[in-house]
């Protein structure tokens, strides 16, 4: 998992190279995730999401996979590329109980190094 | 579409004064929008949730006095900040609700400095 702190993980990859980025959430009972990237001084962009019903779900250039069990989400992107640094978040989706609302992971820090 | 605007984009402003940041949903409207605080480095933190026509509920540790929350149609929410101080300096980002995939749609956030 991810340690909440001043300092976010960083992960340094090789232009061309693939990405995996790691999140542990905490509430058993979610049972929906989004992953969202966050250029500096920007908001949030939706990357791709995933429901509890799936353990894997496919978008272009980037693949999420979730393990319920261990409570893991992770973030694969394919043949990085300079435009992908940024910072990742994972998000939990808190149902419709409350309102809908997201509870962010702390984040990593993704550098392409060309 | 689903697009979120927010005013300023950046504000600077003297300790003690208060600040009003806008939140808009332009093509969409949101009966649902929500407030979030980010420090540099750090995560983004939900402050408050916004619903249209009723009073905002706001998370543990947030003072409803200090960071007001108006929700008056369901295309804009505002959030005040009153009597800034420098620690109140941050990024803040607003996001609304859809109303068909329930997805959060992000603005572009808000840069607010306290000297």
């Amino acid at each position: 998992g991810e340690s909440v702190g001043l300092h976010l993980p960083t992960l340094s990859v090789q232009e061309g190279d693939n990405s995996i980025i790691n999140c542990a959430y905490s509430n058993s009972a979610s049972d929906y995730f989004i992953w969202y990237k966050q250029e500096s001084g920007k908001g949030p962009q939706f990357i791709i999401d995933i429901r509890s019903n799936m353990d894997k779900r496919q978008g272009q250039r980037v693949t999420v996979l979730l393990n319920k069990t261990v409570k893991h989400l992770s973030l694969q992107i394919a043949a990085t590329q300079p435009g992908d640094s940024a910072v990742y978040f994972c998000a939990e989706n808190m149902g419709m109980d409350s309102s809908y609302k997201l509870i962010f992971g702390s984040g990593t820090r993704l550098l392409v190094r060309p | 579409g689903a697009v979120v605007s927010q005013h300023p984009s950046r504000v600077i402003c003297k300790s003690g004064t208060s600040v009003k940041i806008e939140c808009r949903s332009l093509d969409f409207q949101a009966t649902t929008m929500f407030w979030y605080r980010q420090f540099p480095k750090q995560s983004l933190m939900l402050m408050a949730t916004s619903n249209e026509g009723s009073k905002a509920t706001y998370e543990q540790g947030v003072e409803k006095d200090k960071f007001l929350i108006n929700h008056a149609s369901l295309t804009l929410s505002t959030l005040t900040v009153t009597s800034a101080h420098p620690e109140d300096s941050s990024f803040y980002i607003c996001s609304a609700l859809g109303q068909v995939s329930y997805e959060q749609y992000f603005g572009p956030g808000t840069r607010l400095t306290v000297t």
